[in-house]
């Protein structure tokens, strides 16, 4: 119930293409679902985040897809760059709660 | 921009021996995170800290862990007998304000990668 379930484990996508990374959640008490982005050897940095009520949210390239009666959230990348080669991960938490549980992660390669 | 600061960023201690990681959050941040990730993997949730007590601890955070603040600044994990799997890089995250979660993100230090031998 509070797990946070993440695929693909990794992806490879042609520079310029569209990046998809799905998440799917059972806690319905879960009211904020961030999107991490992690580069090797720094911490987790939030890259974008939404709440249950909104079904899309984007700011520049990076989308969020929010379907609440099938519990799952997704992250699109739109045009792809090298620069977007990293790890991401999708987080969620409860209302008032304490801890943001985090997705197992993806790793992005764009390929030049 | 304010940012999380931990020390050392790395740290290589024998089986059995104490280690204290510490960790300079957000001056003006309340909420205090200890996270683990094991080579790259999932990013785990140790232990939260608010109002000078814990709030909330994972089933990984046993007798052998402890959190202090100290002072007014600095934040301490501190692993009483180190294992071999308590390798891992551990990050420390403040917030601040858990009542307006989408305007209140998890802010992260850059990690102290511990190595237990």
């Amino acid at each position: 119930q509070q797990q946070v379930k993440q695929s693909p484990q990794s992806l490879i996508v042609q520079k310029g293409g569209i990046s998809i990374i799905n998440c799917a959640y059972e806690n319905t008490a879960f009211d904020y679902f961030p999107w991490y982005q992690q580069f090797p050897g720094k911490g987790p940095a939030l890259l974008i985040a939404i709440r249950p009520d909104v079904s899309e949210k984007k700011e520049g390239r990076f989308t969020i897809s929010f379907n609440k009666s099938a519990k799952q959230f997704s992250l699109h990348i739109m045009d792809s760059q090298p620069g977007d080669s990293a790890t991401y991960f999708c987080a969620a938490r409860m209302a008032g709660g304490f801890k943001t549980i985090f997705g197992a992660g993806t790793r992005l390669f764009v390929k030049a | 921009e304010p940012e999380v600061t931990q020390t050392p960023s790395h740290q290589v201690t024998q089986m059995g021996q104490e280690v204290i990681l510490r960790c300079v959050p957000i001056s003006n941040h309340l909420y205090f995170y200890w996270y683990r990730q094991i080579l790259g993997q999932k990013v785990e949730f140790l232990v939260s800290f608010y109002n000078n007590e814990i709030s909330e601890k994972s089933e990984i955070f046993d007798d052998q862990f402890s959190v202090e603040r100290p002072d007014g600044s600095n934040f301490t994990l501190k692993i009483r007998s180190t294992k071999l799997e308590d390798s891992a890089m551990y990050f420390c995250a403040s917030m601040w304000d858990r009542r307006s979660s989408y305007n209140s993100p998890l802010h992260f230090g850059n990690g102290t990668r511990l190595t237990v031998t």
